[in-house]
């Protein structure tokens, strides 16, 4: 069965630092690899995804994401972060088929000013 | 925004009654899925849809039941509601191509509460 850890559930950031946000997975093939962020009392945006190819991708709002098979990770990053960034992010995985996602726990993130 | 809504947005209702949340799409996508969302566990599978009248269960489908009579419509019922299922129900749509590529899209998700 597939899973999906992210070990860090708050992470502090002053605005204007960088941002790495981590997450782990477990699956036996190559996996489709999303990450979503979470505004309180909204329902879930896609910042970006993995499929295949270029490891690095790049997503919405100034986030990429790198891909390393070796380590299974997934690690969102950000350069600077803004306060409006403040948000619960969440990694997610899912294999070939059409089954649903599986999901970390989630990160929150909070924003220093 | 992906056309995904969810009804009713808010729900109070008691121990023991039925109810059913309903998720509404305009984008013709043949996969449709429901998740429940709570503090500490991310969100899981309840079921998911790959066509009409086309159904599987998911992670935690126990107390679960789901109906698919057209394209659009996917519906989430709870027999009779226990506090257990007091949750953020969130749908979800996709298509996906020939090698399974595909993202999900997300509605605004509806919050149940079982007193």
């Amino acid at each position: 069965a597939q899973s999906v850890t992210q070990p860090d559930i708050h992470i502090t950031v002053s605005e204007g630092a960088s941002l790495e946000l981590r997450c782990n997975y477990s699956y036996g093939a190559t996996p489709y690899l999303f990450w979503y962020v979470q505004s309180p009392g909204q329902g879930l945006q896609l910042l970006l995804k993995y499929f295949s190819g270029d490891t690095l991708v790049q997503g919405i709002k100034g986030f990429e994401a790198e891909f390393k098979r070796s380590q299974s990770s997934f690690n969102l990053r950000k350069p600077s972060v803004h306060w409006s960034d403040a948000a619960e992010y969440f990694c997610a995985v899912r294999g070939g088929g059409a089954d649903g996602l599986t999901f970390g726990k989630g990160t929150h993130l909070i924003i220093q000013p | 925004d992906a056309g995904i809504t969810q009804s009713p947005r808010h729900k109070v209702t008691e121990t023991g009654t039925p109810v059913t949340l309903r998720c509404h799409q305009t984008e013709n996508h043949r996969y449709m899925y429901w998740y429940r969302q709570d503090p500490g566990h991310g969100l899981r599978l309840i079921h998911y849809s790959y066509g009409v009248k086309d159904t599987d269960k998911g992670e935690v489908s126990d107390g679960y039941s789901v109906s698919r009579s057209k394209t659009e419509d996917f519906l989430l019922t709870l027999e009779s509601a226990t506090s257990s299922q007091t949750s953020v129900y969130f749908c979800a749509i996709s298509e996906y191509n020939r090698q399974g590529r595909g993202e999900q899209y997300f509605g605004p998700g509806t919050r149940l509460t079982v007193t």
